[in-house]
Parts: structure tokens; sequence; C-alpha cells
């Protein structure tokens, strides 16, 4: 079976800094994708960033960046200047090779503050 | 591209009636579609996952009478929650997938349903 672990509930952050979400996830399997998606207050989901578990350099979109460590299980997700935007909860999820169900975590609400 | 429309985006309905809520893939062929409850503050849950043609495939513990999935084309799935109960009020969201290759899911925007 495969879970998705977010420690962190909440976290806050001002405005211009960098913050880290935490993301670690258990699977047995080799070939898979893992994935975070931001929520803002509207419910819409959006892809903030994806990475392949094949590659071996880690993803970056603009100001976010993930940390993926495949041994260890783990995918942070770092974003840098924070803007007041950037507030929404953010889910980790991974999803197998040519098997597209998702695998949510629980969660991280991040408050930007001004 | 990859836009995923729901309708309606909010529901008020009297307990004991049904309501249907329709997703749609708007700019491409959806072979796959999902759908999730989300209570507040909380994950998405994984309700079913439904393929053009077949019938749907519940995860542990939704029942699918309750919940009946109909994904009647390549662009269209419903999900009709029959004899709504209070208890059945939460954002439920449509998500589809293009091909198994493509390995993303696009998102709706979520229905919001309140039972009374």
């Amino acid at each position: 079976a495969q879970t998705v672990t977010q420690s962190q509930p909440e976290m806050s952050v001002q405005e211009a800094e960098t913050v880290t979400l935490s993301c670690t996830y258990d699977t047995s399997e080799n070939n898979y994708y893992l994935f975070w998606y931001k929520q803002p207050p509207s419910r819409q989901m959006i892809l903030v960033i994806r990475q392949e578990a094949y590659k071996q350099q880690n993803a970056t979109e603009n100001r976010f960046s993930v940390n993926f460590q495949k041994a260890a299980k783990s995918f942070s997700l770092k974003i840098s200047d924070s803007q007041l935007g950037d507030t929404a909860m953010y889910f980790c999820a991974f999803m197998l090779y040519n098997f597209n169900k998702f695998y949510f975590g629980s969660g991280t609400k991040l408050n930007v503050k001004p | 591209g990859a836009v995923v429309s729901q309708h309606p985006s909010w529901v008020i309905c009297k307990s004991g009636t049904s309501v249907k809520i329709e997703c749609r893939s708007l700019d491409f062929q959806a072979t796959t579609m999902f759908w999730y409850r989300q209570f507040p503050k909380q994950s998405l849950m994984l309700m079913a996952t439904s393929n053009e043609g077949s019938k749907a495939t519940y995860e542990q513990g939704v029942e699918k009478d309750k919940f009946l999935i109909n994904h009647a084309s390549l662009t269209l799935s419903t999900l009709t929650v029959t004899s709504a109960h209070p208890e059945d009020s939460s954002f439920y969201i449509c998500s589809a997938t293009r091909d198994l290759t493509y390995n993303e899911q696009f998102f709706g925007p979520g229905t919001r349903l309140t039972v009374l």
C-alpha cells in the first residue's frame, strides 16, 4: 500500500522569506510520480510542481523547488520569496507510474504574513 | 488546455432528495475521471474511479448505491447522491486524466453540497 505523510498541519512565514514543507511517503514500487498541489481558499486544486522518481535532478518551477530524496522517501517543497498569494493548503501527492490514482497527504496550511 | 468544469458549484437540497453533480473535461477527452470528497480542513478522499463506458470502481467504505457514478462519454461524468442526508454535506471534487501515459490529474473547481 502507498501512504503519504505530511507532519506539519500548519506553518507560517513572513512575506519574502523562505519556507519548506515536508512530505514523506512509503511505497515498495520503483516507478512513480510525486506532486505538490496548492488549494487556496477558492478550493481549486492547482498543480505547483511535479517530480518523476526516475529523475535524480530536483524539479523547480520559478520560486518553487523540491528536495527529492528517493532512498529516504522524502519529498519536501521549498517556497522562496514567499508571497501573500502563496497562502493556501498544500497537499503532497503520490501516483504510481501508469496508474493514475493519487494518494494524498493530509495537507499543510501555509500562512504568509505581511 | 486541460480544463475541467463542475456544475453546479454550490447546491442546497432537502434531506431525502437526490442531487446530480456534473464533471466535464472541456478541451480534452478524459479516459478516466475521479471523484473525491473533502471535509473542512481535511484532505481529499478518493471515492471512486470511473472509465468511459464501464462501471465505476469504488473505494472501500464508499456506498455505491448511495453515490451513483455514470461516465457516459469521454467528456462527462456524473455523481448522483441518492436520498441525501445532512451527513452527505461536503465538498465534492472531480478530476480527469487524458491517458495513462500522461500521469497527471486535472481538477475541477469543486461542488459544495449542503443537505438540510
